[in-house]
């Protein structure tokens, strides 16, 4: 089945500092990315949607120069946390799809990455 | 606004039967998922409705009914690896996945 790897699992940086996550799809083509977040005990939200070669779409209230998301590839998506601050700190996950976003088509998640920002 | 609710949490015992409840309010109807979080994890697909009716997968089976906005996760012959969050989510006429707060399911010997 579809594979999503997504790194680092867990970070832990200081207050300011900018960290990369990666988000791979191992054996097939992602067109579409989507990254979420969750806050314990919440659902996920949608951050943004990643399409390869194109800007992404932020959701309202996500500041998409805090929030940097690259698509470079059908394989590759990142997201990069700016000037991280505590309130930053969060679990993030990627999802990604091989197909339209119809029908039965069912997202494969990444395996998420803790961020704790001190 | 769009809303999905469902239990915070519930507890069952081993080797029972447990069914978690979804309601939702959303704009448009484009089918309907559950997935499986284990605590630390990402989520895992276990099913998904379009259609009215029952669909079973082994022990898992999911309910959906579109008129009443309504949907339950039947989970049989609990395994204690079954304690998880289960999420509901509802994709909506923009094919956007609306998601609930999932419901923390304790599983006891």
């Amino acid at each position: 089945g579809a594979v999503v790897s997504q790194h680092p699992s867990w970070v832990i940086c200081k207050s300011g500092t900018s960290v990369k996550i990666e988000c791979r799809s191992l054996d097939f083509q992602a067109t579409t990315m989507f990254w979420y977040r969750q806050f314990p005990k919440q659902s996920l939200m949608l951050m943004a949607t990643s399409n390869e070669g194109s800007k992404a779409t932020y959701e309202q209230g996500v500041e998409k120069d805090k929030f940097l998301i690259n698509h470079a590839s059908l394989t590759l998506s990142t997201l990069t946390v700016t000037s991280a601050h505590p309130e930053d700190s969060s679990f993030y996950i990627c999802s990604a799809s091989d197909r339209p976003i119809s029908g039965a088509n069912v997202l494969t998640f990444g395996a998420g990455s803790r961020l704790t920002v001190l | 606004g769009q809303n999905i609710d469902q239990p915070t949490e519930m507890t069952a015992t081993e080797g029972a039967i447990v069914q978690i409840n979804c309601t939702y309010q959303t704009s448009g109807f484009n089918g309907l998922f559950w997935y499986q979080q284990h605590a630390g994890e990402a989520p895992t697909f276990l099913s998904y409705n379009v259609l009215d009716g029952l669909e079973e997968k082994g022990r898992f089976s999911s309910f959906l009914s579109r008129s009443k906005g309504y949907s339950y996760l039947l989970l049989k012959e609990l395994q204690m690896k079954d304690s998880a969050s289960y999420l509901c989510a509802v994709r909506d006429s923009n094919y956007q996945l609306i998601w609930g707060a999932g419901t923390k399911l304790i599983i006891k010997p």
